[in-house]
């Protein structure tokens, strides 16, 4: 099956800073999505990027389908950034999805 | 408001016994997912269901069961065989596109 390998696997900021966070899979996949997951569990929705950029405030996102990776930028990071960024990938059919093992991510003051 | 139930937040079982997490939507979503996610570890999938009447198994269905009679609930059965069913569950659900799967707040299942 398709692997997702994400990087770094914990990363610390002072608030203020950028970071970019990696994604890199091992096939062709039909859907890529990137989501936080907040300190109490919830997992909201980022971005819908198979390939292209987009961007949405002070985060971006970059999927390079061909070399089969994706980039999420955060700019200007703040506490609230804090918590876990997870990559997911689709399958050919794209019910089934494979999520990486994710980004830990502490934001200091 | 439009959006994914989970319910129970928090639910214990004792040994051997079959516990169903509820999962509701009204977002008129085809598709349903179950996840579970172990401490410090990803998502793994666990069912989904494209439409109704219909589900296939995930990564680590043994142990497991569902149903989806109706569009809008896709419950999970943790059944006995399940041996180390302690972990945070999550369902979500997507257009049929599965362009972007939106999530409930989970439920924590712990083993007395």
């Amino acid at each position: 099956g398709i692997q997702v390998e994400q990087s770094p696997p914990d990363l610390i900021l002072q608030e203020g800073a950028n970071s970019t966070l990696r994604c890199n899979f091992s096939d062709s996949v039909n859907n890529l999505q990137w989501f936080h997951q907040n300190p109490w569990g919830q997992l909201i929705n980022l971005f819908y990027i198979p390939s292209g950029t987009k961007q949405n405030g002070r985060l971006s996102a970059t999927t390079v389908a061909t070399e089969r990776y994706s980039l999420l930028y955060i700019s200007s990071s703040q506490t609230t950034d804090s918590g876990v960024y997870f990559c997911a990938v689709g399958d050919t059919g794209g019910f089934k999805t494979i999520f990486g093992a994710g980004t830990r991510l502490f934001v200091k003051a | 408001d439009g959006g994914i139930t989970q319910s129970p937040k928090y639910l214990f079982r004792k040994e051997g016994q079959n516990v169903t997490l509820s999962c509701e939507q009204n977002l008129n979503h085809d598709a349903m997912y179950w996840y579970r996610q172990d401490p410090g570890q990803g998502l793994r999938l666990i069912y989904y269901s494209q439409i109704v009447n219909d589900f296939q198994k995930g990564d680590i269905a043994e142990g497991y069961s569902v149903s989806r009679e109706k569009k809008e609930s896709f419950p999970l059965t943790v059944t006995s065989a399940q041996k180390n069913p302690t972990a945070f569950y999550l369902c979500a659900s997507s257009n049929r596109d599965v362009e972007t799967q939106y999530f409930g707040p989970g439920t924590r299942l712990l083993v007395l």
